[in-house]
């Protein structure tokens, strides 16, 4: 997606190994958002930043922290990756939290934890 | 509770017909509601955006109505084509203080038949 891009698209890893994953915007945009999409849950909020070492918890954070030590860049991490955490984690930018601003997402990261 | 709910889940229609995605809410207080295209394996494409003032947004073939009142947005699709295959998700955004908080619907998957 323009703008956005997500690395790796796939990993698979093993239980109790730290994994990263890193989300980059060329949008300057201020907020980003780390989201799971797990079949029948939809999307959900992992955690989220409001600017540059501003971050906060979405509603499934136990298990991951982030980091944004840049605008442009966000970091997700699962400190022990645990096999409930196989899932497909998706990155958003938004500018704003006004009304006439909506999201934009990236392609997405396919994270296998065996 | 916040809650978004989208009928119906699956869809299939011949291809040029016109169709109607919908998507309820239960709490009205709305900032906006924002549209997105999923294809399968790939990340969240942003289709429509409609702000909490407006009553209906259009981009192309696609035409996204929202009445706050009675809690529900309908996503129109015009003339269905087989590239329109994919599955539609509903994202309405409400105040969270220096954040929005988004809740999301499971998504219709619609299959477009030549």
């Amino acid at each position: 997606d323009a703008g956005i891009t997500q690395s790796p698209r796939h990993k698979v890893t093993e239980t109790g190994t730290p994994v990263t994953l890193r989300c980059h915007q060329t949008e300057n945009h201020r907020y980003m958002y780390w989201y799971r999409q797990d079949p029948g849950h939809g999307l959900r909020l992992i955690h989220y930043s409001y600017g540059v070492k501003d971050t906060d918890k979405g509603e499934v954070s136990d298990g991951y922290s982030v980091s944004r030590s840049k605008t442009e860049d966000f970091l997700l991490t699962l400190e022990s990756a645990t096999s409930s955490q196989t899932s497909v984690y998706f990155c958003a930018i938004s500018e704003g939290v006004g009304d006439g601003y909506g999201y934009t997402f990236g392609s997405g990261t396919r994270l296998t934890v065996v | 509770k916040q809650e978004v709910t989208q009928i119906p889940a699956a869809l299939s229609v011949p291809e040029g017909e016109n169709l109607v995605l919908n998507c309820s809410f239960t709490d009205s207080a709305i900032y906006n509601l924002q549209w997105f295209r999923q294809d399968p394996g790939k990340g969240l494409t942003s289709l429509l955006l409609i702000q909490s003032s407006q009553r209906e947004q259009t981009s192309g073939r696609l035409n996204a109505s929202l009445d706050k009142s009675s809690g529900r947005s309908t996503l129109y699709i015009a003339a269905s084509q087989p590239g329109d295959s994919a599955t539609y998700l509903c994202a309405v955004s409400y105040n969270a203080g220096n954040n929005r908080k988004l809740i999301w619907g499971l998504g219709t998957s619609l299959a477009v038949n030549p």
